[in-house]
């Protein structure tokens, strides 16, 4: 059965300590792997899609990597604007296109 | 600019009713799709839309029937509401260039549905 999980849970950093949220997958097919957030009370808002392992991309304080079986979103230097609960989703293909979503990480940066 | 907007933001009914939500998308998008969040934060796809046609429809009861009047509509319609169905709905929008399920999708705020 395909899975994505995401760990930790939950995470609280000082700001400016640095620290990494993982998504592993155990699917078939992958066809990319999504990162968004999610602010209490708001939809989730696009952050990266990675295609293939190897991949990075970056934007401000956030760096995304992908690996065959996990993915990882590196926070350099968070600030408490950095809160808010981080979903990954792996698109998947077999009979046909399965988006799915991991449980995410809540991620607190206090100042 | 709202590019995503859902209504009503809260929606509070009891069991056996029948209620709609309504999503529109003014950002020129030819897919939109249907999510479901239960209370453990698990976003789960319902249903996606293409131009007007149904392209997915994961494994949600019949009570629930998008309905789409034209591209920038999708609404969702839930019959006989039964207290599982209690969750936050969202709706998205995507591009349709290439294949729009590899596209980064644009999401409403949420709509919090509470069946006593």
């Amino acid at each position: 059965e395909d899975q994505v999980t995401q760990s930790p849970e939950a995470l609280r950093l000082q700001e400016g300590e640095s620290s990494s949220l993982n998504c592993s997958y155990t699917v078939s097919g992958l066809r990319g792997l999504f990162w968004y957030r999610q602010d209490p009370g708001k939809g989730p808002e696009f952050l990266f899609t990675l295609y293939s392992a190897g991949e990075e991309k970056e934007k401000e304080r956030l760096k995304a990597t992908l690996t065959k079986k996990e993915s990882f979103l590196h926070i350099t230097a968070p600030k408490p604007e950095d809160s808010a609960t981080y979903l990954c989703a792996v698109l998947v293909m077999d009979s046909s296109y399965k988006l799915i979503f991991g449980s995410g990480t809540r991620l607190l940066v206090r100042p | 600019d709202t590019a995503v907007s859902q209504t009503p933001k809260y929606l509070v009914t009891q069991m056996g009713n029948d209620k709609s939500i309504k999503c529109e998308q003014n950002l020129g998008h030819d897919t939109m799709y249907w999510y479901k969040q239960d209370s453990k934060k698990f976003l789960k796809i319902m249903f996606s839309y293409n131009n007007k046609e149904l392209i997915i429809n994961e494994t949600v009861p019949n009570r629930f029937s998008p309905k789409s009047p034209d591209k920038a509509h999708l609404n969702l319609h839930i019959n006989s509401l039964e207290l599982g169905d209690s969750a936050v709905y969202f709706c998205a929008s995507s591009q349709d260039e290439g294949l729009a399920v590899y596209n980064e999708q644009f999401f409403g705020p949420g709509t919090r549905l509470t069946v006593l």
